[in-house]
């Protein structure tokens, strides 16, 4: 049982549409993180986020953590089919310092 | 290029067999972090080192093993392997050894194939 449950599994949209990914846990986190990962390569940081109600923007990218810091979202506004990965959500609770990630959300863009 | 450097990039061998990983971290960084990530179980941590010092330990079988040396760079050995232990393993290094905010630097990884 994973910890960060990410939904949904899979999703395939058109070169122009909007779209959410989500990352709840029933645990609290002192931060989450989201990562962006490409076929053949290691996960990268896209963004950290430590405050509940938080929202970040970067570009077309929008992560919101949740009031009581145990959920996020990330919504990309007019996909491009350079967003195609998979997106993990990573999650660190200080009771045993331990980072853990969702199972993640493969994204595909169609052009 | 997140500045983590992995080797092997690939690596095939046959059950039984006891292969080595290894890993020099960010200019800089402190800590080494693995992950083996396969397709049903998603990124899965295994062992945190800092400074040398074994930190955290997660899902980390006892046929696998661990070891970061004096000039930072980090090891991991898998032993007595199954098909089962065929999977990506990612090294991740972060400054610090207090994971303060979880943010971390990954390789390219190293994927294992056991025939």
């Amino acid at each position: 049982t994973q910890l960060l449950e990410q939904s949904p599994q899979f999703l395939s949209i058109q070169e122009g549409e909007n779209l959410t990914v989500y990352c709840n846990s029933s645990s609290v986190f002192s931060s989450l993180q989201w990562y962006r990962q490409e076929p053949g390569e290691g996960p990268v940081l896209l963004v950290t986020v430590v405050t509940g109600g938080e929202v970040k923007k970067l570009k077309r990218l929008t992560f919101q953590f949740g009031d009581a810091r145990k959920d996020s979202s990330l919504h990309i506004t007019a996909a491009q089919p350079g967003d195609t990965g998979l997106y993990l959500c990573a999650g660190l609770t200080l009771r045993d310092y331990k980072l853990s990630f969702g199972a993640g959300t493969t994204v595909t863009v169609r052009a | 290029d997140s500045g983590v450097t992995q080797t092997p990039k690939h690596l095939i061998t046959a059950t039984g067999q006891r292969v080595t990983l290894r890993c020099s971290p960010r200019s800089g960084d402190l800590s080494v972090y693995w992950y083996q990530q396969s397709l049903d179980q998603g990124l899965q941590f295994l062992i945190h080192y800092y400074n040398g010092e074994e930190r955290a330990k997660g899902n980390i079988l006892e046929r696998f093993s661990a070891q970061q040396f004096p000039d930072l760079h980090s090891e991991l050995n898998l032993s007595s392997l199954e098909l089962g232990d065929s999977a990506l393993y990612f090294c991740a290094s972060s400054r610090s050894g207090g994971l303060d905010t979880g943010e971390l630097f990954f390789g390219e990884g190293s994927r294992l194939t056991v025939l």
